[in-house]
């Protein structure tokens, strides 16, 4: 299985910061990468799958960045509904595969 | 705007077959994968399986061939059952649905907790 690496594994921060989550993937991937976020006793919510571009009314302080191994998840100014926890997971490969989250908070 | 809605015991004994379903409501079940992911109480979430209208179905190596999905399109429902269930099966599971193989998870349900215990 391909593994999936984030980091920071959490991350303080306060409203107006930049943010950025890195993602690195133990084999080529290309883009074929997703980036969700999953607030408190919620489902994650698909935030942005590479291939597509952002989902519908996604902010445009969230940017991603990369290929192949390593990817970036990038909050230009967090805002408090941003406080969440983010996952990013690969889709090319079988079985697909999730990292590990991190907590901005 | 398609919903999802999942359901299940809550508790399961050990050795035994969990049963969950998932209601899909406002689109046709058909023309999309969809797919059961779980997230233990760590937090990490791992892709269970999918199927589609078709036929197709895969699920995770790592269950050894525990898991059995399908689904039942003339009621629009979703189905996994797991059997031989562990303490390392307690998560909650949600169903998801995309729009292609290589595609992202883009509609999840609420998801539904459960505990393998005795």
């Amino acid at each position: 299985d391909i593994r999936m690496t984030q980091s920071p594994s959490s991350v303080a921060a306060s409203v107006g910061d930049r943010v950025t989550i890195t993602c690195r993937s133990s084999r080529n991937i290309d883009n074929w990468l997703a980036w969700y976020q999953q607030k408190p006793g919620r489902a994650p919510s698909l935030l942005i799958y590479l291939p597509a571009g952002p989902q519908p009314g996604v902010p445009s302080r969230f940017n991603v960045s990369g290929s192949g191994r390593n990817f970036a998840l990038t909050i230009s100014s967090l805002q408090p509904a941003d406080f969440a926890t983010y996952y990013c997971q690969q889709a090319t490969d079988f079985p697909p595969t999730f990292g590990r989250g991190t907590q901005v908070a | 705007q398609v919903q999802l809605q999942e359901s299940g015991p809550g508790l399961v004994r050990p050795s035994e077959t969990l049963s969950l379903t998932c209601s899909v409501s406002g689109d046709s079940i058909s023309g999309y994968y969809w797919s059961w992911i779980r997230q233990s109480p760590g937090k990490e979430l791992e892709w269970v399986g999918f199927v589609h209208h078709r036929g197709s179905t895969k699920s995770n190596p790592s269950l050894k061939g525990r898991a059995s999905i399908s689904l039942d399109t003339s009621k629009n429902l979703l189905s996994l059952k797991l059997t031989s269930v562990t303490a390392a099966d307690t998560a909650v599971y949600f169903c998801t649905r995309s729009d292609t193989y290589e595609d992202a998870f883009n509609i999840w349900g609420p998801g539904t907790s459960v505990t393998v215990s005795s």
